[in-house]
């Protein structure tokens, strides 16, 4: 079945330092989705992206698309304490909506 | 609107017993998602629904896990019985087809089975 892995699975950094996390699937997206969750929340969805290279811009968040369609990034500019929690990466393999969540990697921001 | 409302947030339950979760999607979503959360599985897809009709449920655990969506606001999930390592989070999620909107999750039920 479909795999989506993420790495790394943590990442402390220090205020200010940019941050990068990695989504690889097994199999070609339909398209990737990006969320956000805080600790002791749920999942806030961040952005979506379809096209195959694209690439969209939140403020100091840049997210990517590759090539392929089997993998996905997202970087923080500058990280901030605010940015803190658990970054997942999601996506359907197909025309579907059935919404695979990756591993996820929690960003640790000490001030 | 409120978003997804699911309830109750917490329940601590008993192994054996029955334990119903619910969830109300947002009004006009015509895709309702199950998932649970730990720390070992991550966000694992239950089943979703798609006009109140189950797509997928090969997610399900066990025969002890049924799903059901009587409407479109509506939907249960249902652990009979229930065993302590059903302890998790479970989250609702809603979304509207079409739209590059994503899904809403609901704030979750915390699950304990002791």
């Amino acid at each position: 079945g479909q795999q989506v892995m993420q790495i790394p699975q943590y990442q402390h950094v220090q205020e200010g330092e940019d941050f990068t996390t990695y989504c690889n699937s097994s199999t070609t997206l339909s398209n990737i989705q990006w969320y956000k969750q805080r600790p002791g929340g749920h999942p806030v969805f961040l952005i979506q992206l379809v096209k195959s290279g694209e690439v969209k811009k939140q403020k100091r968040l840049t997210f990517q698309f590759g090539e392929a369609k089997k993998n996905s990034s997202l970087h923080i500019t500058a990280t901030q304490t605010t940015d803190v929690g658990t970054y997942f990466c999601a996506g359907p393999t197909d025309s579907s909506y059935k919404l695979i969540f990756g591993s996820g990697t929690r960003l640790l921001v000490r001030p | 609107d409120a978003g997804v409302i699911q309830s109750p947030r917490h329940e601590v339950t008993e192994m054996g017993q029955e334990v119903t979760l619910r969830c109300k999607p947002i009004s006009g979503h015509d895709y309702l998602f199950w998932y649970r959360q730990t720390m070992m599985r991550g966000l694992e897809l239950l089943i979703y629904f798609n006009n109140n009709v189950p797509i997928d449920d090969s997610g399900m655990p066990e025969d002890r896990f049924s799903a059901k969506m009587p409407n479109a606001s509506f939907s249960t999930l249902k652990i009979q019985p229930s065993e302590p390592r059903d302890s998790a989070v479970y989250f609702c999620a809603s979304s509207l087809s079409g739209r590059f909107v994503g899904a809403f999750f609901g704030q979750g039920t915390r699950l304990t089975v002791v």
